[in-house]
């Protein structure tokens, strides 16, 4: 089943921080998060794994709930760079982390303007 | 390092006609391959996947079909396309076994059926 992203869509200036979250009805081992420029292929950024990680990727960080099976995806100080869609993608528990069926959300359009 | 390519880059095809989309991967064995189908504002949909040469596994059902003659090759058919066909189509790879490392996206092929 499909993850369901919020908000659908953020316009931000320069420097300002966001939040995209991602939530999934059912247990999750991972989650993905890609960036697609216009015209482009999403381009990976980070992976969380079972276990309430966070990480960080520059100013970019995300965390994830396994109990709440959500992750929040963090942009910080943003960057002009920072535009294009974000996408969330999740692994279904019970998989073993065998890393297929990987299930995209409809993603996020975050623009920074100057 | 890892590369995956995938072609032709654009596609104008008369409905009816057949489809041959083609993706290889090279700096690696034995990865997981993906074909996704980007639509507008429907995020990203697994069409196929596959974990070894021969090894096809279907998440929708439709005109579409998928190929593994090489261990790096993946091949994306169809005899005979449909309008609703139309998409950004795009392969991606991941390294083989337990889920820790994120999809590598070829740069796509965006089809218009005419």
């Amino acid at each position: 089943q499909q993850p369901v992203q919020s908000p659908q869509a953020v316009i931000l200036r320069e420097g300002e921080d966001a939040v995209i979250n991602c939530s999934s009805s059912k247990a999750l081992y991972s989650v993905h998060w890609y960036r697609q420029k216009h015209g482009e292929a999403p381009v990976f950024l980070m992976i969380l794994l079972k276990g309430g990680e966070q990480k960080g990727h520059e100013k970019i960080s995300a965390s994830f709930n396994e109990k709440k099976q959500q992750s929040s995806l963090y942009l910080t100080a943003s960057q002009l760079s920072y535009s294009g869609t974000y996408f969330c993608g999740t692994e279904a528990a019970g998989s073993g982390g065998s890393n297929y069926k990987l299930t995209f959300g409809k993603g996020t359009l975050l623009t920074v303007n100057p | 390092s890892q590369t995956i390519h995938q072609w032709p880059a654009t596609l104008v095809q008369p409905v009816g006609s057949p489809l041959s989309l083609e993706c290889t991967v090279e700096g690696t064995s034995n990865p997981n391959l993906y074909w996704y189908r980007q639509a507008a504002g429907r995020g990203l949909q697994l069409l196929f996947y596959s974990v070894g040469i021969g090894q096809i596994s279907s998440e929708v059902p439709q005109n579409l079909s998928a190929s593994r003659p090489q261990d790096r090759q993946f091949i994306l058919s169809s005899k005979k396309l449909l309008l609703s066909d139309s998409g950004f189509y795009l392969c991606a790879w991941s390294g083989p076994g337990q889920g820790a490392v994120g999809y590598t996206f070829g740069s796509g092929t965006r089809l218009t059926v005419v």
